[in-house]
């Protein structure tokens, strides 16, 4: 099992541009999560899906949008790069919604300039 | 008053120190509590976890959580310079589907 894998690792954006932050996951997990990272400030989420075709928004959604057509690919894109979104992304899923482990990809690491 | 507090350190400890990681919470619903370990530029990865209050014990690891003060701690043994990682804790209530995680802590133990 290759686990969660994610692809870019690293991508530099200029600011307006859009990109695809690709997740795909080989655990049959039906939940999906997308966090950002930023130094010394922890794990925020961004937006989780419970299933294929489901997706619901987390604590920093803004400037982000999801889709899950699929059980094993979750993409996140952003739409006009800002500065702000200057982070690493992680990617996690869990098997149950009664799960407290959720596994990780490796991240990519974002810079919008 | 963020739902988890954690102090981001840095903390610096010599080879075979004691070594505790803590963190506050103010949602008395949270039920569920874990310790993840993140290496340099890796995801994190899950340590330890405990349902409700009380210790628990893998190894050199102990994770105690104490529900009547809203505070969970993680005790390092005998540490190692492979214990050198960011520490972050993570809680959850019972019908949550997301973890509510700390700011970390970064733990550098020089040989």
């Amino acid at each position: 099992n290759a686990g969660v894998t994610q692809t870019p690792k690293f991508r530099i954006l200029k600011i307006g541009q859009s990109m695809t932050l690709q997740c795909t996951q080989d655990m049959n997990h039906n939940y999906m999560y997308w966090y950002r990272q930023d130094p010394g400030m922890g794990l925020k989420l961004i937006y989780y899906s419970v299933g294929a075709g489901i997706t619901d928004k987390g604590e920093v959604p803004n400037g982000y949008n999801v889709s899950r057509s699929t059980t094993e690919d979750f993409p996140l894109r952003l739409e006009l790069a800002a500065p702000s979104q200057t982070s690493v992304y992680f990617c996690a899923s869990t098997g149950t919604s009664g799960s407290y482990e959720q596994y990780f990809g490796p991240g990519t690491r974002l810079t919008v300039t | 008053q963020k739902e988890v507090e954690q102090d981001p350190g840095p903390l610096s400890v010599p080879e075979g120190a004691i070594v505790s990681l803590n963190c506050t919470y103010s949602n008395s619903a949270f039920q569920y509590f874990m310790w993840y370990r993140q290496y340099s530029r890796k995801g994190p990865e899950l340590l330890m976890y405990t349902y409700s209050s009380g210790n628990k014990e893998d190894g050199r690891f102990t994770a105690q959580v104490d529900k009547s003060s809203k505070y969970i701690s993680l005790f390092i043994r005998d540490s190692q310079p492979s214990d050198s990682a960011t520490y972050l804790c993570a809680m959850r209530n019972q019908a949550g589907t997301a973890l509510i995680f700390g700011k970390g802590t970064t733990l550098s133990v020089s040989s």
